[in-house]
């Protein structure tokens, strides 16, 4: 079936913007995962979501950072007024549940702010 | 807080050589580890994971990795690697909170044909 599909794949926009990045999980996949992946480094956990609910959102950076899924299905992360540093490659993950399953991975979303 | 350490950020290898990766993390509990790899141009694939049982674990397309806890070590190896093993290795662990990757910040391999 299909995997994990992100979208817009680029996205570049002006600082003080709002923007919206989208995740397709695959079908079935209760949990899904947004992470952060700056130059040179590995990916940073943001959220978490069983279902719908947002069982951890530690990760997230501060208040500007936000991140839906009202169905259990698709996932959309905002991010308002963004600023250069957001700058980075913003990864989707999703797993048939939480625990110690495998995480699926979608292509990302570069984000840059300009 | 936790972290993974990956020792070298750039290998480059010839074609047939073996091939060795570190990682090392910092957390005392109970943890579960893996290998992802990203191949140029796609997105991040599971190679190999260690739950419980034999430290040694074979993963696809010939890798394995031994879990070490005394050393909190979990090494990628690959005895003969070939030009298509070029990719970005990622090691990644959970602990405490068993749903999340703590991750390496990644090893660019180079193979030489």
């Amino acid at each position: 079936g299909a995997g994990v599909s992100q979208t817009p794949s680029n996205k570049v926009t002006e600082k003080g913007k709002y923007v919206e990045l989208r995740c397709d999980p695959i079908s079935g996949h209760t949990a899904l995962y947004w992470y952060r992946q700056s130059l040179g480094q590995g990916p940073e956990f943001l959220i978490y979501f069983q279902g719908t609910g947002a069982a951890d959102d530690s990760g997230l950076p501060n208040d500007r950072f936000f991140a839906v899924r009202p169905e259990g299905s698709v996932s959309t992360l905002k991010i308002q007024r963004t600023e250069r540093g957001d700058s980075a490659v913003y990864l989707c993950a999703s797993s048939f549940g939480g625990n110690y399953n495998e995480q699926f991975f979608g292509p990302g979303t570069r984000l840059t702010v300009l | 807080a936790q972290s993974v350490s990956q020792h070298n950020h750039h290998v480059i290898l010839s074609e047939a050589a073996s091939l060795e990766l570190g990682c090392n993390y910092s957390y005392g509990g109970t943890v579960n580890l893996f290998w992802y790899v990203q191949y140029p141009g796609q997105h991040l694939q599971l190679l190999l994971k260690y739950f419980s049982g034999d430290p040694l674990v074979k993963g696809i397309k010939g890798f394995e990795a031994e879990f070490i806890k005394s050393k909190f070590s979990f090494n990628l190896r690959k005895p003969s690697v070939q030009w298509s093993d070029t990719a970005e290795y990622f090691c990644a662990v959970t602990g405490s909170r068993n749903y999340q990757l703590i991750w390496g910040a990644g090893t660019k391999l180079i193979i030489k044909p």
